[in-house]
């Protein structure tokens, strides 16, 4: 399979702490996508990282991505009981028939 | 901006029935996708259109499943006829330009339990 695969597969933290999410692939890609989904709701995108960029960041989060490891991480700073969500990794994979594949997500829980 | 729009959120069948799903991009995206998401197989992209055209439907499962995309702004799943493993949440995504370079808009999915 494709797919990328999150780690750890469930988080539970206290309010106001950082989470850490890591997220592992396989084969090349041409960018790195996390997205976000609370109960019952469709997945929101939050932040895209391209192959060629080390680290980007978008308010409380910062992504980090390293070819050589294939592997990425998505940091959330001074969490709040509203992130808890589901956090998802999606990977386009470089070839013909490429397609945005998505591993099974990380359950995030925030404790007030 | 209404997002994507999906319908129906829920829908329960019973085995053999006709199930169709329907889903309204956003206006100008000229990308739809439709992905399946179960606790066993997590999402699944099932197929996905450019400018209408079906480009990659290698992921339906089965000649059950079918999928048209008319027009610009309006896209259905069909299964026909159903079966309790097709029990999941189905969503429609869009994105103006392909995953590599923009992201998907999900809707909020049709939870569909085939009894």
């Amino acid at each position: 399979s494709q797919q990328g695969e999150e780690d750890p597969q469930a988080l539970s933290i206290q309010e106001g702490e950082n989470a850490t999410m890591n997220c592992s692939y396989k084969t090349s890609i041409n960018n790195l996508q996390w997205y976000r989904q609370n109960s019952g709701r469709g997945l929101v995108h939050l932040i895209l990282i391209r192959s060629n960029e080390r680290e980007k960041h978008s308010g409380r989060l910062r992504v980090t991505l390293d070819t050589s490891k294939k592997s990425s991480s998505l940091l959330i700073t001074a969490s709040r009981a509203a992130d808890t969500a589901s956090y998802f990794c999606a990977t386009d994979y470089t070839g013909a028939n490429s397609k945005l594949t998505f591993g099974k997500g990380i359950t995030l829980s925030v404790r007030p | 901006d209404a997002g994507v729009i999906q319908s129906p959120r829920h829908e329960v069948t019973e085995m053999g029935q006709e199930v169709t799903l329907r889903c309204k991009p956003i206006s100008g995206h000229d990308y739809l996708f439709w992905y399946r998401q179960t606790m066993m197989r997590g999402l699944e992209l099932l197929i996905y259109f450019n400018n209408n055209v079906p480009i990659d439907d290698s992921g339906m499962p089965e000649d059950r499943f079918s999928a048209k995309m008319p027009n610009a702004s309006f896209s259905t799943l069909k299964i026909q006829p159903s079966e309790p493993r097709d029990s999941a949440v189905y969503f429609c995504a869009s994105s103006r330009g392909r995953f590599y370079n923009s992201p998907l808009h999900f809707g909020n999915g049709t939870r569909l339990t085939v009894t």
